[in-house]
């Protein structure tokens, strides 16, 4: 079956702008997660999804916002956008609330460059 | 607060030689341990998990783990390195005792080469 799919892969934006990414979960899947990866601070988490509400938010400005449809698919958007906001966004999808043991499902990401 | 530490950015190994990824964590409970790999314009892909019980966990692709709750380390191995585990290797963490903590906590990464 399908795995994980992120859209757009690959993004230019100036600083100011916004940026809204999309992420289509594994069929069947309810759960929707989001990571920032960045050469310096790795893999931060931004925000985990389930059934159209979110449950965890990492620690991270306003201006990282997400939401999630009722056919499970979910996007982020970033505002005014910052030159450090340049990284790889990963969305990743789980069958449940992605506690405890429960693994995650990545996609290939979104790598969003600021100029 | 949970952590997770990888000491080593990179590490090399010949082509047949054993291989081993280092990694700490820190959790205030007992924790989920993970490690994923991540190759060149990809995603993370799982490779195994420890839960509890056996200390040595085995995955995917020829990869072990080895759980060690006293030194709090969950060292990745493989007892013979190919080319192609040359990759990005995350460790990571969840609380299995806080509900809230659904994110995954990340190691650093290490750089895994092997070579030919």
């Amino acid at each position: 079956k399908a795995g994980v799919t992120q859209t757009p892969r690959y993004l230019i934006k100036t600083r100011g702008q916004q940026v809204t990414l999309s992420c289509s979960p594994i069929s069947g899947h309810r759960s929707v997660s989001w990571y920032q990866q960045t050469p310096g601070q790795g893999l931060q988490f931004l925000f985990e999804y389930f059934s159209e509400t979110q449950r965890n938010k990492g620690n991270f400005p306003g201006r990282f916002s997400g939401r999630q449809f009722s056919n499970s698919r979910s996007e982020m958007n970033v505002s005014t956008l910052e030159l450090g906001d340049s990284a790889l966004y990963l969305c990743a999808s789980s069958l449940e609330v992605p506690s405890g043991a429960n693994v995650l499902t990545f996609g290939a990401g979104s790598r969003l460059t600021v100029l | 607060a949970q952590s997770v530490a990888q000491p080593e950015d990179q590490v090399n190994v010949a082509e047949g030689n054993p291989l081993t990824v280092k990694c700490t964590y820190s959790v205030s409970g007992n924790p989920y341990l993970f490690w994923y790999v991540q190759y060149p314009n990809r995603g993370l892909q799982f490779l195994l998990k420890y839960i509890t019980g056996d200390n040595l966990v085995k995955g995917s692709y020829g990869f072990e783990a080895e759980f060690n709750k006293s030194q709090t380390s969950f060292h990745l191995k493989k007892p013979s390195a190919l080319v192609s585990d040359s990759a990005l290797y995350f460790c990571a963490v969840r609380d299995k005792w806080d509900q809230a903590g659904t994110a995954l906590i990340f190691g650093k990464g290490t750089t895994l080469s092997v070579s030919s």
